[in-house]
């Protein structure tokens, strides 16, 4: 079985301040993950993905995550928050051995100015 | 993602009707996903297709039903719809090839169903 838990829904952070949104996983094998961003009336975007190699992963628009496998986790964090940051965050698993990715139940994440 | 068109993008209807969402892509890709969100429950599959030959039932599949036109086309139907399926669905695709296969997934901008 797989799971995905983001355990905060509301993040509030300052502009210029870092940010991290959380998220814990569950996989019997390999754990594939990801994160999506959600802005208002439009589908999920794709920001970053980790399958194997370095745990730090960057991506678009200065984010970044690190896969810890001892924690089973996979935060997201920017080191300077931007207005224009806030919106609705996705992380979400696959299984190796699985064909289909499981969603969080999403952060909001609002950077105030 | 304009490459993932979903039609169409807003639909209010009545408990009982037949309802079809379409999806469109021009990515090339070969598998295509259909996803409703909930506040608070974030995305859950209802289908996906790996190809035009291969439909599989995802989370929550009971009282939808799916066709795969063509590579480039995955339509959804709600058979006679009921209120709690008022939700926004999105439609996915991705790419097999790559690294592991594992590729992310480009979502439309999404239809919101509302029935009465």
């Amino acid at each position: 079985a797989q799971s995905v838990a983001q355990p905060e829904d509301q993040v509030n952070v300052a502009e210029g301040n870092p940010l991290t949104v959380k998220c814990t996983y569950s996989v019997s094998g390999n754990p594939y993950l990801f994160w999506y961003v959600q802005y208002p009336n439009r589908g999920l975007q794709f920001l970053l993905k980790y399958i194997t190699g370095d745990n730090l992963v960057k991506g678009s628009y200065g984010f970044e995550a690190e896969f810890n496998k001892s924690q089973t986790s996979f935060h997201l964090k920017k080191p300077s928050a931007l207005v224009s940051d806030s919106a609705l965050y996705f992380c979400a698993v696959r299984d190796s051995g699985a064909n289909n990715l499981f969603f969080g139940t999403g952060t909001r994440l609002t950077v105030i100015p | 993602d304009a490459d993932v068109t979903q039609t169409p993008r807003n639909r209010i209807t009545k408990t009982g009707k037949r309802i079809m969402l379409e999806c469109s892509q021009t990515k090339g890709h070969d598998r295509m996903y259909w996803y409703r969100q909930d506040p608070g429950l974030g995305l859950r599959l209802i289908y996906y297709s790996f190809d035009v030959k291969d439909i599989n039932k995802g989370e929550i599949s009971d009282g939808y039903s799916v066709s795969r036109q063509a590579q480039a086309k995955f339509s959804l139907s709600l058979e006679s719809a009921i209120p709690n399926q008022t939700a926004l669905y999105f439609c996915a695709t991705s790419d097999s090839t790559g690294l592991r296969g594992v590729q992310p997934q480009h979502f439309g901008d999404g239809t919101r169903l509302s029935i009465l």
